[in-house]
């Protein structure tokens, strides 16, 4: 089944740390470009970040919202992707889906479930 | 940045009948080596994530029915659903990808009349 699946949500302290995965099944992931975006609870979708594939370099790129806080890196060899989030904010609590790019569509064609990271003290 | 502005907020519509969702960008996602405009529709039901409907702006996704169609180029995009079924109530976002960051709509809620 082509999927992908998020896990590593929780409750954190503000200016706490917390490490999401993204694993994908189903699919080429070592092709695909993977985006982080989140949505805080009855809010809207924010583009957080993504990064490229080994062709293009791993490049990343970040919200400035969570630039220099957040950091998105990649294991092929594990099918996965992850966001690093230091120095986390009460603002920063909200659902993170991580998806693909699609290549052919240019826009998010897979999404996963999503989890929940939530900042309060 | 590209500023998505979406129109209305939210809109009861009859079964069977037409919803019409606006999204306007600040600046132009046409990109003149292509001619595509960079544009994606996804809808949203509770508890779920999103889920791409239509992308460059009025291509159908594999396997969404074809009452939603999508329109537009330059600045301004609609998406349509025509003969409106229960199972459309949902929030549906605009997101353009022509130019990083990449932008969301604020998210239209359709809801049945």
């Amino acid at each position: 089944e082509v999927q992908l699946v998020e896990s590593g949500g929780g409750l954190v302290q503000p200016g706490g740390s917390l490490k999401l995965s993204c694993a994908a099944s189903g699919f080429t992931f070592s092709v695909s470009s993977i985006h982080w975006v989140r949505q805080a609870s009855g809010k809207g979708l924010e583009w957080v970040g993504r990064i490229k594939t080994k062709a293009n370099t791993y490049a990343t790129e970040y919200a400035a919202s969570v630039k220099g806080r957040f950091t998105i890196s990649r294991d092929d060899s594990k099918n996965t992707a992850y966001l690093q989030m230091n120095s986390l904010k009460t603002e920063d609590t909200a659902v993170y889906y991580c998806t693909r790019f699609g290549a052919g569509s240019g826009s998010f064609d897979l999404w996963g479930q999503g989890t929940l990271v939530t900042v309060s003290s | 940045d590209i500023e998505m502005t979406q129109s209305p907020d939210s809109l009861a519509v009859s079964l069977g009948e037409r919803a019409t969702i606006n999204c306007k960008s600040s600046q132009s996602v046409l990109h003149s080596s292509n001619n595509n405009n960079y544009i994606a529709w996804y809808q949203q039901k509770p508890g779920q994530p999103p889920k791409l409907l239509i992308y460059w702006a009025s291509t159908r996704e594999s396997g969404v029915p074809d009452r939603f169609s999508g329109s537009g180029s330059g600045t301004d995009f609609t998406l349509t659903i025509s003969n409106l079924q229960a199972e459309d109530v949902a929030v549906y976002y605009c997101q353009q990808y022509y130019s990083l960051p990449l932008t969301f709509g604020g998210g239209t809620k359709v809801e049945i009349k």
